[in-house]
């Protein structure tokens, strides 16, 4: 079965610094990968997924996650976090073809001024 | 519907007490999905379903939860015996074939 790791469980970056954000993924062949964003009090949103072709994907809200096959990563990028970005994000990862979704446990963004 | 609704948005409830939280997921979406959210925490998974084939039931913490799911649309979670670690909030997520979720609003539960 797949399994999804989120290291950081709180990461707390300056508001115009850049950000990246763990995703690391157990499974035999290549998946689908999504990042969702739970803002405070909000349902979650899809940011950005990956299923095949370029490696680095472009998502809403300036975010970029990149498919690291060799490491088994889709880690999310942004060049320069708003502090409306803080929120909690999610890593995702399905075999596709209706199987079972696994989530990862999250990572709580924090942005200071 | 545009999206996945659920019923109802809040629900308090007495200890000891039965409650049923409801789910409409995107028509034609086959695969449903149902997660508990408690304050702070992220996502448990607790059931998933696909189509007809037999629900994923592993992430049910006790036999006090149970979830059907009637037609391949609807879904009703059920938690018998409410305890108070029980409140949370309930999410339901429909999906397609490439895996995306659709979340719900989700239900709210107070349990006192």
């Amino acid at each position: 079965a797949q399994s999804v790791t989120q290291p950081d469980i709180h990461i707390t970056v300056s508001e115009g610094a850049s950000l990246e954000l763990r995703c690391n993924y157990s499974y035999g062949a290549t998946p689908y990968l999504f990042w969702y964003v739970q803002s405070p009090g909000q349902g979650l949103q899809l940011l950005l997924k990956y299923f095949s072709g370029d490696t680095l994907v472009q998502g809403i809200k300036g975010f970029e996650a990149e498919f690291k096959r060799s490491q088994s990563s889709f880690n999310l990028r942004k060049p320069s976090v708003h502090w409306s970005d803080a929120a909690e994000y999610f890593c995702a990862v399905t075999p596709g073809g209706y199987q079972k979704v696994t989530f990862g446990t999250g990572t709580k963004l924090q942005v200071i001024p | 519907g545009a999206g996945v609704s659920q019923s109802p948005s809040n629900k308090v409830t007495e200890k000891g007490k039965d409650v049923e939280l409801r789910c409409d997921p995107i028509s034609g979406h086959t695969a449903l999905y149902w997660y508990r959210q408690s304050l702070g925490q992220g996502l448990e998974f607790l059931i998933y379903f696909q189509g007809n084939s037999a629900p994923d039931k592993s992430g049910l913490p006790s036999d006090r939860f149970s979830a059907e799911r009637t037609g391949g649309s609807v879904s009703t979670l059920t938690i018998q015996r409410t305890q108070q670690e029980d409140s949370a909030v309930y999410l339901c997520a429909s999906s397609s074939q490439e895996g995306r979720q659709f979340f719900g609003p989700g239900t709210r539960l107070t349990v006192l």
